[in-house]
């Protein structure tokens, strides 16, 4: 069963330009979570996902940021006209179904703007 | 609200050395917590869990127990090796829907021969 899986791992955008950033939850695994770390922080939560919902988007900034997680695919998170703020590392977790479904991690998505 | 405070470093041990990574929370109801590692330029590994109040997570020789009277849980390991240079990152996940993670801020951990 592979893990999580995220691409590309490593993204170089100009200030301006669109990022999009994929997430492959485990199979079998329903509920996706985003997260972001900032140079020298801790992860910080983003958004919640279902299948075609978003359970909770509380940590996402209000411009720009957007995230999907349709029937079919991957989830994707799209952060458009980026800024050089936004270079961080980007991780995508997946869960089963279920209030106490284990969270895993993929290994991340290094976004540098320039 | 949920937080974790989590001992700033960075952390330099020599091998064999004690280790103690301090974590305290503040939490509302009865969360879950997590001792998360991250290896350079890996994502998250769960290094070990407790779900309930005296539970003792282990693995890999790293003990960590919740602690609710006093809100921590600290991370803990006999001996360490230079294979556990790392960041080790305290977490905590609500029990609320969405189980969102709660994360510290990370301890960078260097251990040297």
């Amino acid at each position: 069963n592979a893990g999580v899986m995220q691409n590309p791992r490593h993204l170089v955008r100009r200030r301006g330009q669109e990022a999009r950033l994929r997430c492959s939850p485990m199979k079998g695994h329903s509920h996706v979570y985003w997260y972001r770390q900032l140079p020298e922080e801790g992860l910080k939560f983003m958004v919640y996902l279902q299948k075609e919902n978003i359970i909770d988007e509380s940590g996402m900034p209000k411009e720009r940021f957007s995230a999907e997680f349709p029937k079919e695919g991957p989830s994707i998170l799209r952060i458009q006209q980026v800024v050089r703020g936004d270079s961080a590392a980007y991780f995508c977790a997946s869960s089963p179904p279920g209030q106490g479904g284990e969270q895993y991690f993929g290994p991340g998505t290094r976004l540098t703007v320039t | 609200g949920n937080s974790v405070t989590q001992m700033e470093g960075p952390v330099t041990l020599s091998e064999e050395a004690f280790l103690t990574i301090n974590c305290t929370y503040t939490a509302t109801g009865y969360p879950s917590l997590f001792w998360y590692v991250q290896y350079p330029g890996e994502g998250l590994q769960l290094l070990l869990k407790a779900t309930k109040a005296d539970d003792k997570g282990s693995n890999k020789g790293f003990e960590a127990t919740y602690r609710k009277e006093t809100t921590s849980f600290h991370l803990e390991k006999g001996s360490v090796q230079v294979s556990d240079s790392a960041v080790y990152f305290c977490a905590l996940r609500g029990r609320s829907i969405g189980n969102q993670f709660y994360f510290g801020t990370g301890t960078s951990l260097t251990v040297i021969p």
